[in-house]
């Protein structure tokens, strides 16, 4: 099971970019990454997913390396709405990839 | 859209006493996962289900808790005799793929 590691928390300002990386050393062939959103007293919030090299969608950019040992969220131009939780996700459905925990996540705090 | 329904929102139960679950996965959505999540954020992995089947259970303490996902019915999570150390957030999560989608969550208090 491909085990992740992330930082425990970032802070950040309003409409700077702000990365965020994920180390999965152990990534199985068939895993996807993906990246969640938890505000507190809600269930995570799916925000993007990739295979490899680069995703982009209305929220953010996924960038992941030949080697799909890390990956890097990027969220363009912060705002303090954006202060959560986020999770790095790997795996599979189909190879039972979903009991890989999710991890302490990165907790970002957006400053004014 | 339509979302994941999770009841009740809230529950309180004395130690050793029962506590049931419900689940509503997204109507298409061929997996249910359930998940624990305790005060430092870390999600465990329970139980998942593949349609009413179960997908695979290995993060279950199965001598206490049960899971079902019956057709036309809310998936179900229900706890035997509940110990402090369950108290949690419990979530539940539906995916027709590799992308979950995850409902409110359940707190569950045990006193």
């Amino acid at each position: 099971l491909a085990k992740t590691t992330q930082p425990i928390s970032m802070d950040s300002y309003e409409g700077q970019e702000v990365n965020i990386t994920c180390s999965h050393n152990n990534i199985a062939t068939n895993d996807y990454i993906t990246w969640y959103q938890q505000f507190p007293s809600q269930g995570p919030r799916f925000i993007i997913q990739g295979y490899k090299t680069k995703v982009t969608n209305e929220v953010a950019s996924l960038f992941i390396p030949a080697d799909r040992k890390s990956s890097t969220l990027s969220l363009p131009r912060v705002s303090l709405s954006d202060t959560a939780v986020y999770y790095c996700l790997v795996g599979d459905i189909g190879t039972g990839g979903f009991k890989t925990i999710f991890g302490a996540g990165t907790r970002l705090f957006v400053k004014a | 859209g339509e979302e994941v329904a999770q009841t009740p929102k809230h529950l309180v139960r004395g130690e050793g006493q029962k506590a049931k679950l419900y689940c509503a996965p997204i109507k298409g959505h061929s997996y249910v996962f359930w998940y624990q999540q305790v005060l430092k954020n870390e999600f465990k992995f329970l139980i998942s289900f593949q349609n009413e089947n179960v997908f695979d259970e290995t993060g279950m303490p199965k001598e206490r808790f049960s899971a079902k996902c019956l057709p036309n019915s809310p998936c179900s999570l229900e706890i035997q005799a509940t110990k402090l150390e369950d108290s949690a957030v419990y979530f539940c999560a539906s995916s027709p793929n590799n992308e979950q989608f995850f409902g409110p969550g359940t707190r569950l208090t045990v006193l």
